[in-house]
């Protein structure tokens, strides 16, 4: 057990929803990560929260957005969903700003139909 | 930019043998991290090893352990003694300590198969 916290593990839903999907890091990390594992793409970096702010920013779609709350949790919302954003989505963290140690959490599988 | 190259879309081994996975990357930065990480049926991406490349010496975790060659640009992962544990895919990653995009860059992955 890593000590990052995804929920839900699955989902399902339809084209043109919205869902958000939940991280709780590993206690005293202050780093969240979000990583998207498709087929076709791999394992994309989507973004970083360092301590509530956003840090870094990588291949992430208009149509997804994050923030990190003061309990350092973190959401990531995915609205007007696609076939193609079907994946499984993974929360990562670490103890400062730099990914220098990841922890990661076990995923949700997204499902779009 | 960065690339991480695994050229070994599966592998196998027996149970006891030894195997070693290829893992090469491409940088011009000094400073960086590599890893390697699993991710058994479960779904989960654990951590198996890490190696900072100022450091000479190779990371070595228990039965895991790199081959580390920082002018070849290559990263391998060696399993002793394998067990059927072991069985998942295995990714290759990157991470350039000095840069802005903060990002772990990761490899497409090798299957890993222990057959008994």
């Amino acid at each position: 057990d890593s000590g990052v916290t995804q929920t839900p593990k699955h989902l399902i839903t339809a084209t043109g929803q919205r869902v958000t999907l939940r991280c709780s890091p590993r206690s005293g990390d202050l780093s969240v990560y979000w990583y998207q594992q498709s087929l076709d793409q791999g394992l994309q970096f989507l973004i970083q929260y360092y301590n509530g702010e956003e840090r870094a920013k990588g291949n992430i779609l208009e149509r997804f957005s994050a923030q990190q709350f003061p309990d350092l949790h973190s959401e990531l919302n995915l609205s007007s969903l696609e076939l193609g954003d079907s994946a499984l989505y993974f929360c990562a963290s670490s103890p400062g700003g730099r990914a220098t140690e990841a922890f990661f959490g076990q995923g949700t599988r997204l499902t779009v139909v | 930019a960065q690339t991480v190259t695994q050229s070994q879309p599966e592998m196998s081994v027996q149970e006891a043998e030894t195997v070693t996975l290829s893992c090469t990357y491409d940088t011009s930065e000094s400073d960086y991290y590599l890893f390697w990480y699993k991710q058994p049926p479960s779904r989960q991406m654990i951590l198996v090893i890490r190696q900072e490349a100022y450091k000479q010496q190779n990371a070595t975790e228990n039965r895991f352990s790199v081959n580390f060659q920082k002018a070849a640009k290559s990263f391998s992962l060696k399993i002793s003694d394998s067990q059927l544990g072991d069985a998942a895919m295995y990714f290759c990653a990157f991470y350039d300590y000095g840069g802005a995009t903060n990002k772990l860059i990761f490899g497409t992955g090798t299957l890993l198969a222990v057959q008994p």
